[in-house]
């Protein structure tokens, strides 16, 4: 149970282009849903954090125009990259938490992200 | 500002030995610490977790220590096998909710 289905797994890009990645929770719903990034052999670095019905909260750093989270229904957060650049290129990973006050969490399986 | 540390980027044991991957963390507000285990290019598994309310964490072959004085924890895998090759990610977790991570060991368990 608790199922965070994330797509696409990777994806190559032009420079310029947009991108959409998708986490679903498949079996339960998701109030909140935590964006990361990891670059190599660095940490998951919390992007921001989106909660259903409301704007999301970025972390410093991260800019709110290029990064654009929806988080529209329980079950269904996205992430743009808007005007892609090769600096973008990394591995995005969703993850919501599970259980009421509870510190359960689960993950995306991520994506990777080139931008050519 | 990295509020959680894993200062061993790599670790080599070999095979039904003890793993012990180290943690530090620098924010006295968290109260939750995880273990997670993540394959290249793929999302990061639950493997155990603490309270700050314990100080021992106990599940299968795996046990998390936490020391709440020195902000430190660790993960033991006894006995260590080669499945357990992966990179290890300690995460904190306080109010905010959301997940402070490590750098991350790379565990590489030799036969």
């Amino acid at each position: 149970g608790a199922v965070v289905s994330q797509h696409p797994s990777w994806v190559i890009c032009k420079s310029g282009t947009s991108v959409k990645i998708e986490c679903r929770s498949l079996d339960f719903q998701a109030t909140t849903m935590f964006w990361y990034r990891q670059f190599p052999k660095q940490s998951l670095m919390l992007m921001a954090t989106s909660n259903e019905g409301s704007k999301a909260t970025y972390e410093q750093g991260v800019e709110k125009d290029k990064f654009l989270i929806n988080h529209a229904s329980l079950t269904l957060s996205t992430l743009t990259v808007t005007s892609a650049h090769p600096e973008d290129s990394s591995f995005y990973i969703c993850s919501a938490r599970i259980g009421a006050g509870g510190y359960g969490y689960t993950f995306g399986s991520g994506t990777r992200l080139t931008v050519v | 500002d990295q509020q959680v540390k894993q200062n061993s980027p790599s670790l080599s044991v070999q095979e039904g030995r003890i793993s012990i991957l180290n943690c530090d963390y620098t924010n006295s507000m968290f109260d939750y610490f995880l273990w997670y285990k993540k394959y290249p290019a793929e999302g990061p598994t639950f493997l155990i977790s603490i309270s700050s309310i314990k100080d021992k964490n106990e599940d299968g072959r795996f046990t998390v220590f936490l020391n709440k004085s020195a902000k430190h924890l660790s993960l033991h895998i006894v006995p260590s096998q080669p499945g357990d090759s992966a990179v290890y990610f300690c995460a904190a977790s306080g109010a905010g909710y959301a997940l402070n991570f490590g750098k991350g060991t790379s565990l590489l368990v030799t036969p």
